[in-house]
């Protein structure tokens, strides 16, 4: 069974801290991966996504895979209250016909003035 | 570029009751998505298709969930009879096609509570 694991949280960081936020992966076979953003009562909202080992920067964030080890890991810089959110982690798979997106359970964040 | 729609936003029915949603993906795309959202979950992939065709329903429990996209583009989900467990947000989902690399764009769900 395909699982995707992340630290629920509640991770609480300082306005301006780095936060970093980690996922692992249990298929090899998992090719691309996602960071969503879904603040309460809302619908995830797509982050950045990376497909190669390494580093991949956006502005203020940063995605990091580690595929040997099945790690995946975003970074906040300069944390903003807006940043305050649950952080989904998503890996899309082989599946049944076609490529699956199975999600983490998130990481809630809380970036305090 | 108007984003994925869905109706209604909330639906409160009682157990044993049938509700059907409703999705209107972004124009042009050819894969839908249909999710499960318990809270303090993830979503979980219910049925996904590509055109009006289904190519991934591994994980819609068949026995009372089923789902449509006749014309290749409007979908609808529908439980029949609902049980409490199934209260939770339904999140419509869509991408241009169904590539590994493809960025799905989620809807703003139907909240439904079954009581």
């Amino acid at each position: 069974q395909k699982e995707v694991e992340q630290n629920s949280g509640p991770l609480s960081v300082p306005e301006g801290a780095i936060a970093s936020l980690n996922c692992t992966y249990s298929d090899r076979g998992s090719q691309s991966f996602f960071w969503y953003r879904q603040y309460s009562g809302k619908s995830p909202e797509l982050i950045m996504f990376i497909y190669s080992n390494g580093d991949k920067e956006d502005g203020r964030f940063t995605a990091q895979l580690n595929k040997a080890s099945q790690y995946v890991s975003l970074l906040i810089r300069d944390s903003q209250p807006s940043d305050s959110a649950t952080y989904l982690c998503a890996v899309r798979t082989p599946g049944a016909g076609s490529y699956q997106l199975t999600f983490g359970k998130g990481t809630k964040l809380s970036v305090i003035p | 570029e108007a984003g994925v729609a869905q109706s209604p936003r909330y639906k409160i029915i009682e157990k044993r009751q049938s509700v059907a949603f409703w999705c209107n993906p972004i124009s042009g795309h050819a894969t839908l998505y249909w999710y499960q959202q318990i809270l303090g979950q993830g979503p979980k992939l219910l049925i996904q298709f590509q055109n009006n065709g289904v190519v991934d329903d591994s994980q819609l429990p068949k026995d009372r969930f089923s789902a449509e996209r006749l014309k290749g583009v409007d979908s609808t989900l529908k439980i029949q009879p609902a049980k409490l467990e199934d209260s939770a947000v339904y999140l419509c989902a869509s991408s241009a096609s169904r590539l590994a690399g493809e960025t799905q764009y989620f809807g703003p769900g139907t909240r439904l509570l079954v009581l």
